[in-house]
Formats: C-alpha cells, sequence, structure tokens
C-alpha cells in the first residue's frame, strides 16, 4: 500500500509557541490531504482539507488561524498549530487519497501527538 | 442520528474465535466501504475496502455489505491477540471528492 509519513512522532511545548506538523506522501501524489484530530478512545473528527495549490477547506467550528494548513507540493502538507494552548493538546493524524473521486483509499500518517505545558 | 453509527465496545474475544464488527449508516449515497484498524497512539491502516454488496474476502478477513439494509460488516476468523485495536470503518460516495465519514471505532480485545 501507499506510504504516508508524518513527523514528528511527539512534540512536547510551551504555551504560545507554535508547532508545525509534516504528512508526506512517499510513494504516490496527492492532490487531497486531510488533517484530522482525535482524542481518546474517540473517533476521528476531520480538522480540514488540504488541497495542492489552493486554500485549505475548514470543518465547521475549526479556527483556520490557528490551524494553519499548507499543501505546496503533490507530496507534502503542513499543518502548524499557532500559539499552542494545553487545549490544543490532542494526537493529530494526516492521511493522503490515492483518488480524490472516491476517496475509498485513504492511507494514513502515523500521527503526532501533541502535548502543550 | 449520525450518518454512520458503529458500537464503541469494547468486544473481548478469546483466541480463535469468529469477530463480527459492525456498522449501520443512513447516507444511501455512500458507494464505498472501508475498515480501518488502529493500534493505540498509530495511525489508521487500510485493511478492506469494497464498492457493492456483497462479501469480499481477505486472509482471515471477510467484508460484507448489505446496502438495502444500509449495514456492513467485518468478520474476522481465527481471532489473534495481534488482532487487539479499534476497527473503524468508513464510507464515501462518488463525486465532488466526497470526504470519508468515519464511525467511531470498535475497541477489540482478544485475550490468550
Amino acid at each position: 500500500g501507499a506510504v504516508v509519513s508524518q513527523h514528528p512522532s511527539r512534540v512536547i511545548c510551551k504555551s504560545g509557541t507554535s508547532v508545525k506538523i509534516e504528512c508526506r506522501s512517499l510513494d504516490f501524489q496527492a492532490t487531497t490531504m486531510f488533517w484530522y484530530r482525535q482524542f481518546p478512545k474517540q473517533s476521528l473528527m476531520l480538522m480540514a482539507t488540504s488541497n495542492e495549490g489552493s486554500k485549505a477547506t475548514y470543518e465547521q467550528g475549526v479556527e483556520k488561524d490557528k490551524f494553519l494548513i499548507n499543501h505546496a507540493s503533490l507530496t507534502l502538507s503542513t499543518l502548524t498549530v499557532t500559539s499552542a494552548h494545553p487545549e490544543d493538546s490532542s494526537f493529530y493524524i494526516c492521511s493522503a487519497s490515492t483518488d480524490s473521486a472516491t476517496n475509498e483509499k485513504l492511507f494514513f500518517g502515523s500521527g503526532t501527538q501533541l502535548s502543550v505545558l | 442520528q449520525k450518518e454512520v453509527e458503529q458500537d464503541p465496545g469494547p468486544l473481548s474475544v478469546p483466541e480463535g474465535a469468529i469477530v463480527s464488527l459492525n456498522c449501520t449508516y443512513s447516507n444511501s449515497a455512500f458507494q464505498y466501504f472501508m475498515w480501518y484498524r488502529q493500534y493505540s497512539r498509530k495511525g489508521p491502516e487500510l485493511l478492506m475496502y469494497t464498492y457493492s454488496s456483497g462479501n469480499k474476502e481477505d486472509g482471515r478477513f471477510t467484508a460484507q455489505v448489505d446496502k438495502s439494509s444500509k449495514y456492513i460488516s467485518l468478520f474476522i476468523r481465527d481471532s489473534q491477540p495481534s488482532d487487539s485495536a479499534t476497527y473503524l470503518c468508513a464510507m464515501s460516495a462518488q463525486g465532488g471528492s466526497y470526504i470519508p465519514t468515519f464511525g467511531r471505532g470498535t475497541s477489540l480485545i482478544v485475550h490468550p
């Protein structure tokens, strides 16, 4: 299957700092990538859809100025949590689709555990 | 009513048991059905995907879709402790880059 690499796997930072998470599709080109947030024992909560070369589409309730997404190439999307606060602590996961028409095959990164002190 | 309903469990079974995991959905536009496995603090891994009603088998896993009842299942034969994980169903519709909708996941525990 396709490989999606996500870095870093774990981040601990002080309140007020910004954190950047990278998501790369290693062996395929992804015109669409998705960013999710997951709380313990909860399902995936879609935050935004990242489209190469255009602005991301954010889900209702997700602050676009707080969670900056950049999809600069067909293999790289980044999520920057700006001025992070303890309530932003969560597990963030990216995924990439090999078929943007159906999205029936999503390949996920290994996730990033963000802890804001 | 949520678009996709999935019992969170946990479901605890002995090693070697046949496991049945299920999801129901309400959106009749869904055409693509997927099952993902997620180990703790890891990203989900695509296990199975299918387009139509009926069964699809891959090793110990069988995905079943009943569109008339809006019900999908994942069966795991000869379950192993290594199958212990959370299983998420997901589904999407064609056209307009339809975003997959995920169930909340069922936690499975296979004990030796």
